[in-house]
């Protein structure tokens, strides 16, 4: 079975600062997916990045960039300029390639001051 | 386009009753899954259906019962509620079959006293 862990409860950054998230997972598979999700107070789950475990280059969406190290199996989530908006929960979520469950981590709050 | 949608979004039961919480989506998407959220911890799968007339359990089926008639709905039944079911409930789905990124409905609170 696979298992998510996020080792930082709860984090706060200064508005436009930089954060970086961690996440580590366990995992005997050579495929698969790695996601990031923000809940916002409003509840709602948001996907805001996606890595295929089976491509190098980094993923990046807007000001959010990941750092996959496969062989560490690591996957952390740095948000540059922050803004106070991306106060929330964030998620680190494991799929197998052939699986239909995604594999959450138990979040970490993030709070962004102004 | 409403994308996943889900009701109610608050209940409170007593225990021992019971409810239907309800999904619906209008993406065509044939994977559908019910998750539960409680404090402290992620999102943990109930329940999940690959297409009409097909389901299968997760990591916590335990008192929840589904079913999938149509490719846009998937209920979720609570038998008998339990104080133990408090937690808020998301549907989700997803495009074809294998992994990928899912889209998630706002939630369902639910409160079993």
């Amino acid at each position: 079975a696979q298992t998510v862990t996020q080792s930082q409860p709860e984090m706060s950054v200064q508005e436009a600062e930089t954060v970086t998230l961690s996440c580590t997972y366990d995992t005997s598979e050579n495929n698969y997916y790695l996601f990031w999700y923000k809940q916002p107070p409003s509840r709602q789950m948001i996907l805001v990045i996606r890595q295929e475990a089976y491509k190098q280059q980094n993923a990046t969406e807007n000001r959010f960039s990941v750092n996959f190290q496969k062989a560490a199996k690591s996957f952390s989530l740095k948000i540059s300029d922050s803004q106070l908006g991306d106060t929330a929960m964030y998620f680190c979520a494991f799929a197998g390639a052939g699986s239909y469950q995604l594999t959450f981590g138990k979040g970490t709050k993030l709070s962004v001051i102004p | 386009n409403a994308g996943v949608t889900q009701t109610p979004k608050f209940q409170v039961l007593k225990t021992g009753q019971s409810m239907t919480l309800q999904c619906a989506q209008d993406m065509n998407h044939e994977y559908m899954s019910w998750y539960r959220q409680d404090p402290g911890m992620g999102l943990r799968l109930i329940h999940y259906s690959v297409g009409a007339g097909i389901t299968d359990q997760g990591e916590v089926p335990n008192g929840y019962n589904v079913s999938r008639s149509t490719t846009e709905d998937f209920p979720l039944r609570l038998l008998s509620a339990a104080p133990s079911q408090t937690s808020v409930y998301f549907c989700a789905t997803k495009i074809g079959t294998g992994a990928g990124e899912q889209y998630f409905g706002p939630g369902t609170r639910l409160t079993v006293t």
